[in-house]
């Protein structure tokens, strides 16, 4: 879906460096969301936000931070790079649910590597 | 704390047969369940979803199953193709309804191989 887009969508940093990954969405949505995607578990989400000014955590927050900069943008940062976050990074927005959907439109991913 | 256990994590079927994809969750307060299909180096797209107040709902070949009082859902694949090959995620949200914590929680995924 081209109404959710990623950068970068490859990165290879070492550890100890700060990285940021970065969101944008043309889709109109208030919600937006970071997961990580790791083999064997599933999607799990680091943090979401339904408007500018709410940020709160998902289930595995320790280690990342976010910004929600505007509407439309929502970026992921890695204070400190460490081997085991290396993984493939989603952004994910919704709408509100106010027709009984929660429909989670995710951009292209960002594949991560740690060394 | 709260989970959606999925299974199988891996299932071959012959082209044309169906395939059935189980998932259970855990939070009484979840109110909605979507499920995903994820082509290889794609991003996860929604193929179907359910909301609790229904019990099922079928689009095409594909339809899903919700029981509440087991805290159960399942897809159901009919007439299977080689290009529903991919990896499936279940879901289990609170978002439909202004929930103290808001929780999307993903199955650990099956990946379905179709066989021609």
């Amino acid at each position: 879906d081209a109404d959710v887009t990623q950068t970068p969508r490859n990165r290879i940093t070492k550890t100890g460096k700060r990285i940021m990954l970065e969101c944008s969405q043309t889709k109109g949505h208030d919600r937006m969301y970071w997961y990580r995607q790791d083999p064997g578990l599933g999607l799990r989400l680091i943090y979401y936000s339904f408007d500018v000014k709410d940020i709160n955590k998902g289930e595995i927050s320790d280690g990342y931070s976010v910004s929600r900069q505007a509407q439309a943008k929502f970026s992921l940062s890695l204070e400190s790079a460490i081997p085991n976050q290396t993984a493939l990074y989603f952004c994910a927005t919704s709408d509100r649910p106010g027709q009984g959907s929660d429909t989670q439109y995710f951009g292209p991913g960002t594949r991560l590597t740690v060394l | 704390g709260e989970n959606v256990e999925q299974h199988p994590s891996t299932l071959s079927v012959q082209e044309g047969d169906s395939a059935v994809i189980k998932c259970t969750y855990s939070d009484s307060a979840s109110n909605y369940f979507p499920w995903y299909k994820q082509e290889l180096g794609k991003r996860p797209q929604l193929i179907i979803d359910i909301r609790s107040n229904v019990g099922e709902k079928k689009d095409q070949r594909i339809a899903v199953t919700l029981n509440k009082t087991a805290k159960h859902f399942s897809l159901h694949i009919t007439e299977t193709q080689p290009e529903d090959s991919a990896v499936y995620f279940c879901a289990a949200s609170t978002g439909l309804l202004r929930a103290a914590t808001y929780k999307y929680i993903f199955g650990t995924g099956t990946r379905l191989k179709v066989l021609a």
